[in-house]
């Protein structure tokens, strides 16, 4: 069974810290990896993509990466800022399927 | 574009009513689906669908019919509500080629309790 888990499940931060978020998927066979950012009460929204062949990729503050090894992905947050407080959710999807197999999310929250 | 609008934003269901959960996209999106969220689950699919006339189910469809008779509008009906259906609901879309890369745009969201 495709699995995704996240760690950690929520997280405390000051404003201008970093942070790393964990992203653990058993999916296959493995297409790609998507994280989404989710706003209180609003719906998804995509940050980046991993696919196969790609080890690290960044999006403004947002860098992700990619063990296709160890089946792990990561998301790091630099400098993070207030807005930055949301769900980040994993999403995998493997190839030939209509299907994504969604993480739980971690929470994060950015205090002043 | 509006994107994916979904109407109501809240409702407040009796047990055993019925009610049609709406959403729209205007981008000629063929791959529409339905999300259920329930605090520490995630996000679990409904139902989804590839285009007008085609739907299949997703990993939580019980009490849940859809229909997709247009490219633009997949709205989800609950036969009868039950409290366990108390959750927030998200439409989402894409194109057939975007979804092979896993990218959806969803709506704003049905917040629903069932009493």
């Amino acid at each position: 069974k495709n699995q995704v888990e996240q760690s950690p499940q929520s997280l405390i931060i000051l404003e201008g810290k970093n942070c790393t978020l964990q992203c653990n998927y058993t999916v296959s066979p493995f297409s790609n990896l998507r994280w989404y950012k989710q706003d209180t009460g609003r719906g998804p929204v995509s940050l980046t993509i991993m696919t196969f062949s790609e080890n690290t990729k960044s999006n403004g503050r947002y860098t992700a990466t990619l063990d296709a090894d160890t089946k792990q992905s990561s998301l790091h947050i630099t400098a993070s800022q207030l807005s930055d407080s949301a769900s980040y959710i994993c999403v995998a999807a493997s190839g030939g399927s209509y299907i994504p197999t969604f993480g739980r999310g971690t929470s994060l929250i950015v205090h002043p | 574009n509006a994107g994916v609008t979904q109407t109501p934003k809240f409702q407040v269901l009796k047990t055993g009513q019925s009610m049609t959960l709406q959403c729209a996209q205007d981008m000629n999106h063929e791959y529409m689906s339905w999300y259920r969220q329930d605090p520490g689950m995630g996000l679990r699919l409904i139902h989804y669908s590839v285009g007008a006339g085609i739907t299949d189910q997703g990993e939580v469809p019980n009490g849940y019919n859809v229909s997709r008779s247009t490219t633009e509008d997949f709205p989800l009906r609950l036969l009868s509500a039950a409290p366990s259906q108390t959750s927030v609901y998200f439409c989402a879309s894409s194109s057939l080629t975007a979804i092979s890369y896993n990218e959806q745009f969803f709506g704003p969201g049905t917040r629903l309790t069932v009493l």
